[in-house]
């Protein structure tokens, strides 16, 4: 058990369809990150929130969003869906220093045990 | 942009035996981070082991090792004295060390399968 807890199991809508999948980090980590793991695509870094800011952006479709909450839990909303948004999602968590001209030092990052979003 | 290929889509591995998994990766920083992650059936993301680029000395951790080849931009994973328990997908991962995102990029995947 990573810690990381990310809540439903399993989720299955309709296309067009507006979901929501939350992610609790481990106690006292403040970055968040949410991942897509598809057949195609592979597994894909989304984007990562640090003690409640958008702090970087991968490869997020315009019809997803997320925010983090200030006891810093978090919530990636998927909207318009489509068949091709059908995939596993994951939360990680890390400890993280603060971006104010400090380096990052290496912080492991813990998956929590997955979304999986089925899109028929 | 950094990228992380895995040659191998599959591989295999008979019990007690030893294989290796191959990862490059392309980058043009100098300090960075590498690291193995395993996903079994379960689908959790498990953490192998990890590699700091400054450090010349190849990590290991029981019977998992690296070997970690940073001109020629190489990161293998040995798995010696293989179990069944070691069935899984593998992952190679990059993370940059400098300021700003800790986001990992993530190879394909190699599905290693062992053998009684």
């Amino acid at each position: 058990d990573s810690g990381v807890t990310q809540t439903p199991k399993h989720l299955i809508t309709a296309t067009g369809q507006r979901v929501t999948l939350r992610c609790s980090p481990r106690s006292g980590d403040l970055s968040v990150y949410w991942y897509q793991q598809s057949l195609d695509q592979g597994l894909q870094f989304l984007i990562q929130y640090y003690n409640g800011e958008e702090r970087a952006k991968g490869n997020i479709l315009e019809r997803f969003s997320a925010q983090q909450f200030p006891d810093l839990h978090s919530e990636l909303n998927l909207s318009s869906l489509e068949l091709g948004d059908s995939a596993l999602y994951f939360c990680a968590s890390s400890a993280t220093l603060g971006r104010e001209g400090l380096l990052s030092s290496y912080n492991e990052q813990f998956f929590g045990p997955g979304t999986r979003l089925t899109v028929l | 942009a950094q990228t992380v290929t895995q040659s191998q889509p599959e591989m295999s591995v008979q019990e007690a035996e030893t294989v290796t998994l191959s990862c490059t990766y392309d980058t043009s920083e100098s300090d960075y981070y590498l690291f193995w992650y395993k996903q079994p059936p379960s689908r959790q993301m498990i953490l192998v082991i990890r590699q700091e680029a400054y450090k010349q000395q190849n990590a290991t951790e029981n019977r998992f090792s690296v070997n970690f080849q940073k001109a020629a931009k190489s990161f293998s994973l040995k798995i010696s004295d293989s179990q069944l328990g070691d069935a899984a997908m593998y992952f190679c991962a990059y993370r940059t060390s400098q300021g700003g995102s800790e986001k990992l990029v993530f190879g394909k995947g190699t599905k290693l399968t062992v053998n009684p």
